[in-house]
């Protein structure tokens, strides 16, 4: 069975405070591929990263940066000096390899207040 | 960037009244999906598809159908709307072949059945 649990509901943080997003996953199957999306008030999905099983190293994008360990099944996402712009709902989600379809967590409500 | 359209992006409808969904993506993807969305809620995949002719049921049981005659549109139509389909429906495609298959989305269609 393929789950992902996104423990946190809601976070609120003031701009520029760093926050992380916490993301852990259970699947059985060996080879899988992880993904993080955006859902800003306009409803639209963005994509943000992939990363795959095979590849613990973790990745920085600008303010953006991701922490990927498979000893915990945790991919969790942190912003950095946060902006009332990253105010959205951020999901988490699964891929097996080869199934057809995203798993998604029930996502983390991100409000940046100024 | 992704060029995925959904139309309408809201609407409102009484209930037994047929309605389609509309989803085109101009980017030549073979795979195309459609999740739902309710409100603080993770996405459940109701259908996808593989290319034209080619269309499967999700994991979450939905009594909408899909069709796939070209390969940059999928539409959604519920033959009798209910309150029960009150919901966010989001459409999403793919390269068919490729590592990590990320998945694009469109803006979504806000449906709410009276």
């Amino acid at each position: 069975a393929q789950k992902v649990t996104q423990a946190q509901t809601e976070i609120s943080v003031v701009e520029k405070e760093d926050v992380t997003l916490d993301c852990v996953y259970e699947t059985r199957d060996t080879t899988y591929y992880l993904f993080w999306y955006k859902q800003p008030p306009s409803g639209e999905l963005v994509f943000l990263i992939r990363r795959n099983s095979f590849d613990e190293q973790n990745e920085i994008s600008g303010r953006y940066s991701w922490n990927f360990q498979k000893s915990t099944s945790s991919f969790n996402f942190t912003i950095t000096a946060s902006q009332v712009v990253d105010s959205a709902v951020y999901f988490c989600a699964l891929r097996p390899t080869g199934a057809n379809n995203l798993f998604f967590g029930t996502g983390t409500r991100l409000t940046v207040i100024p | 960037e992704a060029d995925i359209y959904q139309t309408p992006r809201y609407l409102v409808i009484g209930t037994g009244k047929k309605i389609t969904l509309e989803c085109s993506q101009t980017m030549g993807h073979d795979k195309m999906y459609w999740y739902q969305q309710d409100p603080g809620m993770e996405l459940h995949l109701i259908h996808y598809s593989y290319g034209v002719n080619s269309t499967e049921k999700g994991d979450l049981s939905s009594e909408s159908t899909v069709s796939r005659i070209r390969t940059e549109h999928f539409p959604l139509t519920l033959e009798s709307a209910r309150p029960s389909h009150t919901s966010q429906y989001l459409c999403a495609s793919s390269v068919r072949a490729g590592r990590y298959n990320e998945q694009f989305f469109g803006p979504g269609t806000r449906l709410t059945v009276l």
